[in-house]
């Protein structure tokens, strides 16, 4: 069972590069999450999505860009990264019914 | 103030120990409380949930929830330095899709 997989797993990029995160689940959860994880911050919301097609915003969603035209898959795209983008990127699903969130290994993404 | 709040600690206790770990949270409507482990360099794993006041028990570990004073505990009984770990309060909200809210976690280290 592979369960929620992400890659790259470590990304060093430079600022103002467009970065791609991709996250895919094999459960066929309905919703999906990203989450950023900072020193002081802890996990953070930056994007959901409750179906194929249905995005919304969550608490810090400036400088990224979520799509979903599969249930399986839902990439986070930093357009032009910042090294305020510095992070561990943690991709997450859950039923529709759940409240229980599955979390994937995490991105390490660091912008020199 | 944040939605969920924790002790950053850290937090020493001694090998066989009970260690106890708090969380507050400020959405009173709030029904959904979890705690999750996260070892250093890893994802989140869900180790209880709770959705009543009361205690709910789960081997060696107990979760503690007071809905009237919005507080939610763990206490980990016997602790073992394979416990040693960040733990994260996690309590849903009731806006957008019920996603959930973190605390910035406490870290505990169990000393042999």
């Amino acid at each position: 069972d592979a369960g929620i997989t992400q890659s790259p797993r470590y990304k060093i990029t430079e600022t103002g590069r467009q970065v791609t995160l991709m996250c895919h689940q094999t459960w066929s959860h309905s919703y999906m999450f990203w989450y950023r994880q900072d020193l002081g911050h802890g996990l953070r919301l930056i994007y959901y999505s409750a179906a194929a097609d249905i995005t919304d915003k969550g608490e810090v969603p400036d400088g990224y860009v979520v799509s979903r035209s599969k249930t399986e898959n839902f990439p986070l795209t930093l357009e032009s990264a910042t090294r305020s983008q510095t992070s561990v990127y943690f991709c997450a699903s859950r039923t529709g019914q759940g409240n229980t969130i599955y979390f994937g290994e995490g991105s390490w993404l660091t912008v020199v | 103030q944040k939605e969920v709040e924790q002790n950053s600690g850290p937090l020493s206790v001694p090998e066989g120990a009970i260690a106890s770990l708090n969380c507050t949270y400020s959405d009173r409507v709030s029904q959904s409380f979890f705690w999750y482990r996260q070892y250093s360099g890893k994802s989140p794993e869900l180790i209880m949930s709770i959705y009543s006041n009361g205690d709910k028990e789960d081997g060696r570990f107990t979760a503690q929830l007071n809905k009237a004073s919005q507080y939610v505990s763990l206490l980990i009984r016997d602790s073992q330095p394979s416990d040693s770990a960040t733990y994260l309060c996690a309590v849903n909200s009731q806006t957008g899709a019920n996603n959930l809210f973190f605390g910035t976690g406490t870290r505990l280290t169990v000393i042999p």
